[in-house]
């Protein structure tokens, strides 16, 4: 769904299974694309990211894949932990341009 | 902590007041940012510096904004005559530069209520 002031698009995930967040991007010229992770009260923190000549990046129980077919950027963490609640945004950014974050995504693990 | 550290955390003030917020980046980073969130929101572009210069202004930075690096190191960001819009969280982000796909590291951010 799309986000309006207060209404983020929210994602209920039971502990152990597996979330997917997906974001949709607008500039066809960016070309770096960053996922962050933000907690209440605390700065967005650096969790992976992406070059536009790659399809697919992992990390420590996370993966982003890219899609620049359709501009669409999903961040997949596996085996999710109550660690893992937060809102999630992902960032793009288009040579000389500043990184331009798009509308978070709540992630609630259920325990 | 060598991260990004931001002053104060939690700022209330009443309207028309004056506020001034204090970033420390990572050391040896070269790029500072501020950015502002609204609830619900994501970050958005303020301005940043490239060592102690000012290299690009948000058109969301009014004149009654200012922000300093004068020595390279910290920044400051200064609100004149708050207004009730002002409230937001003001993040502030340093990265090194010299790459094409520069990492913006975030501080906690400076909370801000006007009253």
């Amino acid at each position: 769904g799309e986000s309006v002031g207060l209404h983020l698009p929210t994602l209920s995930v039971q502990e152990g299974d597996n979330s997917i967040i997906n974001c949709a991007y607008s500039n066809s010229a960016s070309d770096y694309f960053i996922w962050y992770k933000q907690e209440s009260g605390k700065g967005p923190q650096f969790i992976i990211d992406i070059r536009s000549n790659m399809d697919k990046r992992q990390g420590q129980r996370v993966t982003v894949l890219l899609n620049k077919t359709v501009k669409h950027l999903s961040l997949q963490i596996a085996a999710t932990q109550p660690g893992d609640s937060a809102v999630y945004f992902c960032a793009e950014r288009s040579p000389g341009e500043k990184l331009t974050f798009g509308t978070g995504t709540r992630l609630t693990i259920i325990p | 902590d060598t991260g990004v550290s931001q002053d104060p955390r939690h700022k209330i003030t009443k309207r028309g007041q004056n506020v001034t917020f204090r970033c420390d980046p990572i050391s040896e980073h070269n790029r500072l940012y501020w950015y502002r969130q609204t609830l619900g929101q994501g970050p958005e572009f303020l301005t940043y510096f490239q060592n102690e210069a000012q290299l690009e202004k948000s058109r969301l930075l009014s004149d009654r904004f200012s922000a300093e690096r004068p020595k390279g190191s910290f920044s400051t960001l200064e609100i004149q005559r708050t207004e009730q819009g002002d409230s937001a969280m003001y993040l502030c982000a340093s990265s090194l530069d010299g790459t094409a796909y520069e990492k913006l590291f975030f501080g906690s951010g400076t909370q801000l209520s006007v009253l």
